[in-house]
């Protein structure tokens, strides 16, 4: 199984300053077709998780642009611009290239 | 608005078994990759089953044999049977829209997310 490594993982970060998050592959997610498949998702408690970028760096429709996704091959990030208190809890990054799928361990956000 | 939302969740013993229900609105369940994804105490989110559009059905090793995701076209509703559970099946179960597997095919992004249905196996 593809083995995904976040880090940190826990974050603490101030309202208005930017974050970000790391996430390694043991397996390049680089499809033969040219796209990268890592995508990131936002779990807050009591809540299902929620898209906030996929295929590296693509936003789905409305996610702000403050969220952004970067990287290739093995190594890839995830950065929250200007941080507000909405944007709290366990981010996850996933990769459905590879068979099974498998997540990241997890990153927790707070407010400093 | 398009949203899912999951029930049938609960208590059951080792061994025992459980079905998960998760109705969709505003699209069409049989129509898209539909995904299980369960959230472990302690270990975070894993992946547990998901059914093609065409009907092909796909599950992680740790439950292979003893769930089984299918759907229901006049319900509009995706399910999972849980067979046979065990301590480690414990978590919260939620049901997406998207799933696949790139490499063998294709890759639909997670994008609609039920509000999850606690499992707890305990005797």
């Amino acid at each position: 199984d593809v083995v995904m490594t976040q880090s940190p993982l826990f974050l603490p970060v101030i309202p208005g300053e930017s974050a970000s998050i790391s996430c390694r592959s043991n397996q390049s997610l680089l499809h033969s077709n040219g796209y990268t498949y890592l995508d990131w998702f936002l779990l807050k408690p009591g809540q299902s998780p929620q898209l906030k970028i996929y295929l590296g760096y693509l936003r789905p429709s409305g996610v702000p642009d403050r969220f952004s996704g970067s990287g290739s091959g093995t190594d890839f990030t995830l950065r929250i611009s200007k941080v507000e208190a909405e944007d709290v809890g366990v981010y996850y990054c996933m990769q459905p290239l590879h068979s099974p799928i498998t997540f990241g361990g997890g990153t927790r956000v707070e407010i400093k | 608005e398009v949203q899912l939302v999951a029930s049938g969740g609960g208590l059951v013993q080792p061994g025992g078994s459980l079905r998960l229900s998760c109705v969709a609105s505003e699209f069409i369940v049989n129509a898209n990759y539909m995904s299980w994804v369960r959230l472990v105490p302690g270990k975070g989110l894993e992946w547990v089953a998901f059914i093609y559009s065409d009907g092909q059905t796909f599950y992680a090793d740790s439950v292979k044999g003893r769930f089984t995701i299918s759907r229901d076209n006049s319900k509009n509703a995706l399910f999972l049977q849980m067979s046979t559970v065990r301590r480690e099946d414990t978590g919260v179960y939620y049901c997406a829209r998207g799933g696949g597997i790139a490499e063998v095919g294709t890759y639909h992004k997670m994008d609609v997310w039920g509000q999850g249905t606690t499992v707890t196996v305990s005797s």
